[in-house]
């Protein structure tokens, strides 16, 4: 089983800064199988990237995926108050497909 | 537009059994892959299981194998989860999802396993 460890727990920042996220596997990801998802309270997590760098359908141009191997990054270029969210990387190249433990992203 | 819709959850005593139903639309359904995921109370994601497009290949987490079966009906376009022996620790919100390059996920079924 690949475990994900995701950095930091938390982040607290303003509007217009840049948020980065990292996610960490216990081994090499084969293919970058690495996807990120936003989940807001009480909804259901969205796709945000796909294939490590890939953005999905309709998702804003402030968001990039990027890493390879083992490390990956989310990042946000210009926070927007609604980004507040708790963000989970994903690993789906092999079963056991395994998640993160999340960072939630605060707005001041 | 794809769509997922989750069915069958509630309240279920120890031990007991549950059929999660997931109807899908706006997308072709035998050309993929599908899964289930869990989200138990103010927790993180956890990966349950995923079918293959003919139903032939199945793949669970270790906690739930030999209790729950996945399982697709093609001319339906409808995914399930059987769950049987339910456990206190199996209560989440249910989601159904699509597997190509990411996940697309439903809006998630609550499931609670309570006495």
């Amino acid at each position: 089983e690949i475990v994900l460890t995701q950095s930091p727990g938390t982040l607290s920042l303003s509007p217009g800064e840049r948020a980065t996220l990292s996610c960490r596997a216990s081994r090499s990801i084969s293919n970058n199988y690495l996807a990120w998802y936003q989940q807001k309270p009480g909804q259901a997590p969205s796709l945000l990237v796909y294939s490590a760098s890939n953005r999905a359908t309709g998702i804003a141009d402030r968001f990039s995926g990027s890493g390879s191997g083992t490390d990956f990054t989310l990042t946000i270029s210009r926070l927007e108050p609604e980004d507040s969210a708790v963000y989970y990387c994903h690993h789906y190249g092999t079963s056991p497909e395994t998640f993160g433990q999340g960072t939630k992203v605060e707005i001041k | 537009e794809v769509q997922l819709v989750e069915s069958g959850g509630g309240l279920v005593q120890p031990g007991g059994s549950l059929r999660l139903s997931c109807a899908a639309s706006g997308f072709t359904f035998t050309t993929y892959w599908m899964t289930w995921v869990r989200q138990a109370p103010g927790k993180g994601l956890e990966w349950v299981a995923n079918i293959n497009r003919d139903g032939s290949e199945k793949y669970y987490v270790d906690s739930v194998k030999g209790r729950f079966t996945i399982s697709r009906d093609n001319a339906k376009n409808s995914l399930f989860l059987q769950m049987n022996s339910l456990r206190v620790e199996d209560t989440a919100v249910y989601y159904c999802a699509r597997k190509g390059g990411g996940l697309r996920w439903g809006q998630g079924i609550p499931v609670t396993v309570s006495s």
